[in-house]
């Protein structure tokens, strides 16, 4: 079936830090990938997207290129604030089934000053 | 910009108990979700609705029931507590050919 896995957490930066966040699926068909995020107290929002292979979606400083080969959606950011802190999602979207998303568990992110 | 509503946004109750947290978005979209978020466990999806008048079974529907009241309102019902449903609960919704969810700001449940 389809599944989505991301490296577990907690992840803790130094504002100005470099971040990757590791993310890979398995999937039957060519599914859509997302990064949503969660600030604290809040619900989910979209990040970025990519729908096809060597797709970079990027939003606030933040890509993920979709790479079928290796069957991965890495996200990154240059320069991390302290302002990024939160839990970030990986999911997929399968064409082939109803449509509906499968989430990663999800990897927390702290930065510090 | 209202987006998704959910009611209420805390809840305790008693092992046993029933009750039902309510969603409502004003964004005219076909499909809304019920999700549960537990520590370590990611979002696991509980009954979802392609279209007003459809429901169906997600990942983890035991112990839940829902309801399309109308294309606007998605209601997720506990008839009968368990420790076990004590989680955060979110509703979310998509427009038929958009990928993009929308989330409320949850409810977080508590059953002892």
């Amino acid at each position: 079936g389809n599944s989505v896995t991301q490296m577990e957490g907690p992840v803790t930066l130094s504002e100005e830090a470099f971040l990757t966040i590791n993310c890979t699926y398995t999937a039957t068909g060519y599914p859509s990938l997302f990064w949503y995020v969660q600030y604290p107290g809040e619900g989910l929002q979209l990040l970025l997207k990519a729908t096809k292979a060597d797709d970079k979606g990027s939003n606030k400083g933040f890509e993920a290129t979709y790479r079928k080969e290796t069957t991965s959606f890495h996200l990154e950011k240059g320069s991390v604030q302290v302002s990024d802190s939160a839990v970030y999602f990986c999911a997929l979207r399968d064409r082939g089934s109803q449509g509906n998303l499968i989430f990663g568990k999800g990897t927390k992110l702290s930065v510090k000053p | 910009n209202a987006g998704v509503t959910q009611t209420p946004k805390f809840q305790v109750l008693k092992t046993g108990q029933s009750m039902t947290l309510q969603c409502a978005q004003d964004m005219n979209h076909n499909s809304m979700y019920w999700y549960r978020q537990d520590p370590g466990m990611g979002l696991r999806l509980i009954y979802y609705s392609a279209s007003e008048g459809t429901t169906d079974k997600g990942e983890v529907p035991n112990g839940y029931n829902v309801s399309r009241l109308n294309k606007r309102e998605f209601s997720l019902r506990l008839e009968s507590a368990a420790p076990s449903q004590t989680s955060v609960y979110f509703c979310a919704s998509r427009a038929t050919g958009n990928e993009k969810l929308f989330f409320g700001s949850g409810t977080q449940l508590s059953v002892l």
